[in-house]
């Protein structure tokens, strides 16, 4: 049972443009979600989160968004750079539910010049 | 200011062998928790451990145990080596056991032959 789905694989943005990655979680419980980003031969880097209180979160570039009702976060990266090519994982968890982080399957972002 | 390492980068094993792996979690951190990744899947939770003891476990057998040291390293054991076992493992600190964001090392990649 997927509980956290990426359902785009791949992801390819021009440099400057706006790169949009999807989520869908299907686990009502979860009250915070964050993205990792992972480079190859890397562990996943955390780049943001929000919690169910709020519909969006921003910080510098990166911008969640988090639809309730629908079960559909989004990260929007403006304006992707060459250096942001990375799979992107989203991730459900309960707050104050300790490590235990649920995550998608990932999308391939590549950010072309 | 030394992020979580682990250590070995690389393990080669045949089906029935024990392994352990190591995680020494960044400074100040008090809270580890394993994660094995699937060639293209997302991170999984194994367990957490905090306070030497285990905290929080997800659906992975008995085959899989660990150990926190005082020191807050960890180690993760798995025993009676199955193909299936052959992942990327991570390794992710945090400060207290209910952080939701964690800091992620490099992993192990295991091949079981």
């Amino acid at each position: 049972d997927q509980q956290v789905k990426q359902n785009s694989p791949s992801l390819s943005v021009q440099e400057g443009r706006i790169s949009i990655l999807n989520c869908d979680y299907t686990n009502s419980m979860f009250d915070y979600f964050l993205w990792y980003k992972k480079y190859p031969a890397e562990g996943p880097t955390f780049l943001i989160s929000i919690s169910s209180i709020k519909d969006k979160n921003e910080d510098g570039r990166f911008t969640v968004f988090l639809n309730k009702s629908a079960k559909h976060l989004s990260l929007h990266i403006v304006p992707s750079q060459p250096g942001d090519s990375a799979v992107y994982f989203c991730a459900g968890a309960l707050t104050g539910g300790g490590n235990k982080l649920t995550f998608g399957t990932g999308t391939q972002l590549k950010v072309e010049l | 200011d030394a992020g979580v390492t682990q250590s070995p980068t690389h393990l080669i094993k045949t089906r029935g062998q024990q392994v352990t792996l190591r995680c020494s979690p960044k400074s100040g951190h008090d809270t580890v928790s394993w994660y094995q990744q699937a060639l293209g899947q997302g991170p999984q939770f194994i367990f957490q451990y905090y306070e030497e003891e285990e905290r929080q476990r997800g659906n992975f057998p008995d085959r899989f145990s660990g150990h926190q040291f005082p020191n807050y390293s960890s180690e993760l054991n798995v025993n009676a080596l199955l193909l299936g076992d052959s992942a990327l493992y991570l390794c992710a600190s945090s400060l207290g056991q209910f952080r939701n964001e964690q800091f992620f090392g490099p992993g192990t990649r295991l091949t079981v032959l």
